[in-house]
């Protein structure tokens, strides 16, 4: 079974870029969430979706970063403009259904450096 | 908060040792659950301790919960180098989504 695809899995640019991050959940999971992993910060939760629909952004750390699902099998988070402070490891994962009783299925991460 | 945080940040041991690893939190939750991450991947569910549950085992693992502590335990029996990895607890209250500790660095030598 193919599990959490994000792509790409290295991103390396320079400040002030746009940057778009993907993911594709498990095929029929309803719950989608965005995660950041740095070394001092450990792993936060920027947003997640419910059927497609963003329930808690409240993580998302400025107005500097959106994030979209336009249909089921789809996920966008987007930094526009990038800056250095941005540079982490950056999940996806998804869930069969809401509710903080389902085990979570990662994605291998997006490792973003902003020079 | 209610955010775990796991206990050693990090441990090393021999193959064949049991490793032991704890998680505490403050407030009061549904469900714990413990992941295991290898470097450069993403985390991989290991196993989910329900709050009326006091003990769950999966193949080596055995996981404790004591909510009147606000701790849970991770025990790894018969460790193996391939569990080499970070493992983290992530509590989660009712109706809200988890909150992931800083995790534990294992090492198993050969």
């Amino acid at each position: 079974d193919a599990g959490v695809i994000q792509s790409p899995r290295h991103e390396v640019t320079e400040m002030g870029q746009e940057v778009t991050l993907r993911c594709k959940p498990i095929s029929g999971h309803n719950s989608l969430f965005w995660y950041r992993q740095t070394m001092m910060r450990g792993l936060e939760l920027l947003i997640y979706f419910n059927n497609n629909v963003p329930i808690d952004d409240s993580g998302m750390p400025e107005d500097r970063f959106s994030a979209k699902m336009p249909n089921a099998s789809f996920s966008t988070l987007k930094i526009q403009p990038s800056e250095p402070r941005d540079s982490a490891v950056y999940f996806c994962a998804s869930t069969p259904q809401q509710g903080a009783a389902q085990p979570q299925h990662f994605g291998d991460g997006t490792r973003l450096s902003i020079l | 908060s209610q955010q775990g945080e796991e206990d050693p940040q990090a441990l090393s041991i021999q193959e064949g040792e049991n490793a032991t690893m704890n998680c505490s939190y403050k407030t009061s939750i549904n469900n714990l659950q413990w992941y295991r991450q290898n470097s450069g991947r993403g985390l991989v569910h290991l196993i989910l301790i329900r709050s009326n549950e006091r003990e769950k085992h999966s193949g080596r693992l055995r996981v404790t919960l004591d909510t009147s502590k606000k701790s849970s335990s991770l025990l790894i029996t018969a460790s193996r180098a391939a569990d080499t990895a970070s493992y983290f607890c992530a509590t989660a209250n009712y109706g809200q989504n988890f909150v992931f500790g800083p995790g534990t660095r294992l090492s198993v030598l050969p």
